[in-house]
């Protein structure tokens, strides 16, 4: 099975712009979760999607939103794009929702915000 | 809430020497989930943990869940330069969580010096 994709893989932007970053789930796998990644902060949740509802939020501001399409498809979308937005995003999926499902990492986006 | 606290952030061992790494949880766990993120890469899922003290091991990785399911352990056994990276834990927690289904430790990022 092909592994899990995401794209862009690099993306510059300035403050303010927004920015909308695609993600592909491993065939058959309805769950999509977000994380943003950072030298000091680590891996954080951003949110997760199951059957195009998002079941599982963290705790970041309304400028960071997503969806999930019918096919498991999901992408993000950052408003108003902040210096500390800048990070490695990485997209996950998993077969369902629940308790501690093993997550399959895509490569990342790795967005710099200038 | 529900924190997966990891130590060390960081270790740096010659070739051949032992390596440790150690979660703890707030809280018990359904699982734990052992992920490695090479540098550059993103994180790869290791194993899953699932009952109360069980042992597994793979190759020269030893992982172990605590009784109480609430720590968890990695030892790699006379590293190599391919083990280089960052080793996260992962433990299942409540859904619906704001962390997710996963709760990540900040991770232990291994050096290993030829």
């Amino acid at each position: 099975k092909a592994g899990v994709t995401q794209t862009p893989r690099y993306l510059i932007k300035t403050r303010g712009q927004q920015v909308t970053l695609s993600c592909s789930p491993i065939s058959g796998h309805r769950s999509v979760s977000w994380y943003q990644q950072t030298p000091g902060q680590g891996l954080q949740f951003l949110f997760e999607y199951f059957s195009e509802t998002q079941r599982n939020k963290g705790n970041f501001p309304g400028r960071f939103s997503g969806r999930q399409f019918s096919n498991s498809r999901s992408e993000m979308n950052v408003s108003t794009l902040e210096l500390g937005d800048s990070a490695l995003y990485l997209c996950a999926s998993s077969y369902s929702t629940g308790f501690g499902e093993t997550q399959y990492f895509g490569p990342g986006t790795r967005l710099l915000v200038l | 809430g529900q924190q997966v606290m990891q130590i060390p952030q960081y270790q740096h061992v010659q070739e051949g020497e032992d390596f440790t790494t150690y979660c703890n949880s707030s809280t018990t766990l359904s699982n734990i989930q052992w992920y490695k993120q090479r540098p550059g890469g993103h994180p790869v899922f290791l194993i899953q943990l699932v009952k109360s003290g069980e042992v597994k091991k793979q190759k020269r990785l030893t992982f172990q869940f605590g009784e109480a399911k609430k720590n968890s352990s990695l030892h790699i056994t006379a590293t190599q330069t391919t083990d280089v990276g960052t080793y996260f834990c992962a433990g299942g927690g409540s859904y619906g969580g704001s962390q997710g289904n996963l709760i990540f430790g900040k991770g232990t990022k291994l050096s290993v010096k030829p």
